[in-house]
């Protein structure tokens, strides 16, 4: 059973638009969310994290938003790049827990 | 500085047959772990380990052994391989098991793509 639903599972964005990937929770038990970004040949990296204590945090072009009632937190990533084009997971974690769980990714193309 | 190694990059098995991926890391982290990437499941914790002599089972152990003698390695082994065993394998290490402490979350090798034949 999948502990986070992310969606879609693909996205093709114009250079300059806002690319937007939904993740969805269940364990109100979570309480560190990140994004790992993942070039094609390597391993993901982290991009950008969020604990439930703040609706939003943005980094640069990068923001996540997120909204504890609804389980739900997303990543937009504004203006973007042709090199921005990678598969993009989010997660979650239980503070003290040995383990992230991953969502399934999305795989995000930037069409100049 | 290296970060994450893991070695070989591509491996082909022959159902049955056994193998080790090889993973070290030259950061001194204490947390180092497993994980398999197939498309549609996102990455899911084979096994994991704290520090140098302990180990525990992640979220799909099964058909895979571990140790950790040292700090750096953390080799995984496919005991008897299966297709079911074909995927992506990443090892990943950090300052702490807890993902949300330190400042870089996971650091993650360029993992290993093994087919199971």
């Amino acid at each position: 059973q999948q502990q986070v639903k992310q969606s879609p599972q693909s996205l093709i964005v114009q250079k300059g638009g806002i690319s937007i990937i939904n993740c969805a929770y269940e364990n109100t038990a979570f309480d560190y969310f990140p994004w790992y970004q993942q070039f094609p040949g390597k391993g993901p990296a982290l991009l950008i994290a969020i604990r439930p204590d703040v609706s939003e945090k943005k980094e640069g072009r990068f923001t996540i938003s997120f909204n504890k009632s609804a389980k739900q937190f997303s990543l937009h990533i504004m203006d973007s790049q042709p090199g921005d084009s990678a598969t993009y997971f989010c997660a979650a974690s239980v503070t003290g827990a040995n383990n992230l769980f991953f969502g399934t990714g999305t795989r995000l193309t930037v069409i100049p | 500085n290296a970060g994450v190694t893991q070695t070989p990059k591509f491996q082909v098995l022959k159902t049955g047959q056994s193998m080790t991926l090889q993973c070290a890391q030259d950061m001194n982290h204490e947390y180092m772990s497993w994980y398999r990437q197939d498309p549609g499941m996102g990455l899911r914790l084979i096994h994991y380990s704290v520090g140098a002599g302990i180990t525990d089972q992640g979220e799909v152990p099964n058909g895979y052994n571990v140790s950790r003698s040292t700090t750096e390695d953390f080799p995984l082994r496919l005991l008897s391989a299966a297709p079911s065993q074909t995927s992506v394998y990443f090892c990943a290490s950090s300052y702490s098991s807890d993902p949300g402490q330190g400042i870089g979350g996971y650091t993650f090798g360029s993992g290993t793509r093994l087919t199971v034949v």
